[in-house]
């Protein structure tokens, strides 16, 4: 089945500094792959989508030169936390289409990212 | 906007029996699909179950199947057999086929098994 890989599981950062984070389908293309964020017991919330070879689409709140996402290739998008605070720290989840058409609509989730700003 | 309401943030369940787990949402659209997924310790997001807005018939997958009522907007899962494994986060999870394609979750409902 479709996989998508994501790294790092756990990074912990101090403050001021900037991380990234990868999200890969292993098997399959991605034109449009999504991120989330996930605070404990909480919801996933999605940030961005993420489609390659243009801008991501940020939901309102969420700030693209804080988090900026780059989908270079059909596999492969990235979310940079930049010059990370306390605050950010979370868990940040992507996940991809997997679908094979319309009527096969499925998303592949990564495992996750926590991250910790110290 | 879409909204996705899971009225009970916990369940509990003994191993065997069943349990439900509600969720409404709302919507103007008319071509969307559901989903059911499962948040164990891991933190992993497995798909449990998907249903179709324009299928009149429920998805059954397993141990898993839907009640879905499309005119009250509801889509609740059933879960039968309960075993300890089964015990996570389950999400409801709705997707405008006309809007970007994101998924938008509910609150989340934690289900316990009991042995």
């Amino acid at each position: 089945g479709a996989v998508v890989s994501q790294h790092p599981s756990r990074v912990i950062c101090k403050s001021g500094t900037s991380v990234k984070i990868e999200c890969r389908s292993l098997d399959f293309q991605a034109t449009t792959m999504f991120w989330y964020r996930q605070f404990p017991k909480q919801s996933l919330m999605l940030m961005a989508t993420s489609n390659e070879g243009s801008k991501a689409t940020y939901e309102q709140g969420v700030e693209k030169d804080k988090f900026l996402i780059n989908h270079a290739s059909l596999t492969l998008s990235t979310l940079t936390v930049t010059s990370a605070h306390p605050e950010d720290s979370s868990f940040y989840i992507c996940s991809a289409r997997d679908g094979g058409g319309p009527r096969n609509y499925g998303y592949t989730f990564g495992s996750g990212t926590r991250l910790t700003v110290v | 906007a879409q909204t996705v309401t899971q009225s009970q943030p916990e369940m509990s369940v003994q191993e065997a029996e069943t349990v439900t787990l509600s969720c409404t949402y709302d919507t103007s659209e008319n071509n969307y699909y559901l989903f059911w997924y499962k948040q164990p310790p891991s933190r992993q997001m497995i798909l449990v179950i998907r249903q179709e807005a324009y299928k009149q018939q429920n998805a059954t997958e397993n141990r898993f199947s839907v009640n879905f009522q499309k005119a009250a907007k509801s889509f609740s899962l059933k879960i039968s057999d309960s075993q300890l494994g089964d015990t996570a986060m389950y999400f409801c999870a709705f997707m405008n086929n006309n809007a970007g394609n994101m998924l938008t979750f509910g609150g989340g409902t934690r289900l316990m098994v009991k042995p």
